[in-house]
């Protein structure tokens, strides 16, 4: 079964940073892209970060970009987000999700985990 | 950037209407499209692919079609577990974009 956890969220000072996880079972982890996908409470979703199977390509949106670093480690199947300089607008539920690969795209979701940077 | 517009914001429905939601592209996508329900205080679930392909385990009430720059999701036959938000999403690009989201609500 494809599961996919995060974890890392939590309460985070304006300006601070934060390294989120997400552990991934149950599939080949090195063999697929994944992406990092954010909701702010009780607005829509927002695309935030994605890297290739083995860490050699990476896209992220233009409003994060310096500040949010995705990677992994095929190792040990994680995949992380290292957020810095968060502001207030970064609060949101993250998700991970998995790219199936051919014409289908983001079919598989962890339950999010939710960063909240406020003083 | 590719945006996406989707349309209604809100739509209510009874248990057995025929529901459309709409998505359009600022740019052509060809058929890089998906759709997504999200339930409160889930994640969100693949629906459809490819801008018509059903993901496996999705209903068949669930249909999507179209191309280029205009999408449509329609369920046949609302359901009450249908009552949820959809999000169109396109993959055409580096990045990813998704609609702003659609709130199926019961009437």
């Amino acid at each position: 079964e494809v599961q996919l956890v995060e974890s890392g969220g939590g309460l985070v000072q304006p300006g601070g940073s934060l390294t989120l996880s997400c552990a991934a079972s149950g599939f080949n982890f090195s063999d697929y892209w994944m992406h990092w996908v954010r909701q702010a409470p009780g607005k829509g979703l927002v695309w935030v970060s994605r890297i290739n199977n083995d860490g050699s390509i990476l896209n992220s949106a233009d409003f994060v970009r310096g500040r949010f670093t995705i990677s992994r480690d095929n190792a040990k199947n994680i995949l992380f987000l290292q957020m810095s300089s968060l502001r207030a607008e970064d609060t949101a539920v993250y998700y991970c999700a998995r790219r199936y690969g051919g014409n289908s795209d983001l079919d598989y979701w962890g339950q999010g985990t939710l960063v909240t940077v406020s003083s | 950037d590719i945006q996406m517009t989707q349309s209604p914001s809100t739509l209510s429905a009874s248990v057995g209407d025929r529901v459309t939601i709409t998505c359009r592209a600022s740019h052509t996508i060809n058929r890089w499209l998906a759709w997504y329900q999200q339930k409160p205080r889930e994640a969100p679930k693949l629906l459809i692919y490819k801008a018509s392909t059903l993901e496996v385990g999705v209903p068949s009430r669930f249909s999507g079609s179209g191309s280029g720059t205009d999408f449509t999701l329609t369920i046949s036959s609302l359901q009450p577990d249908d009552f949820a938000t959809y999000y169109c999403q396109q993959y055409s690009s580096n990045s990813r974009t998704f609609g702003q989201g659609t709130t199926v609500e019961i009437k």
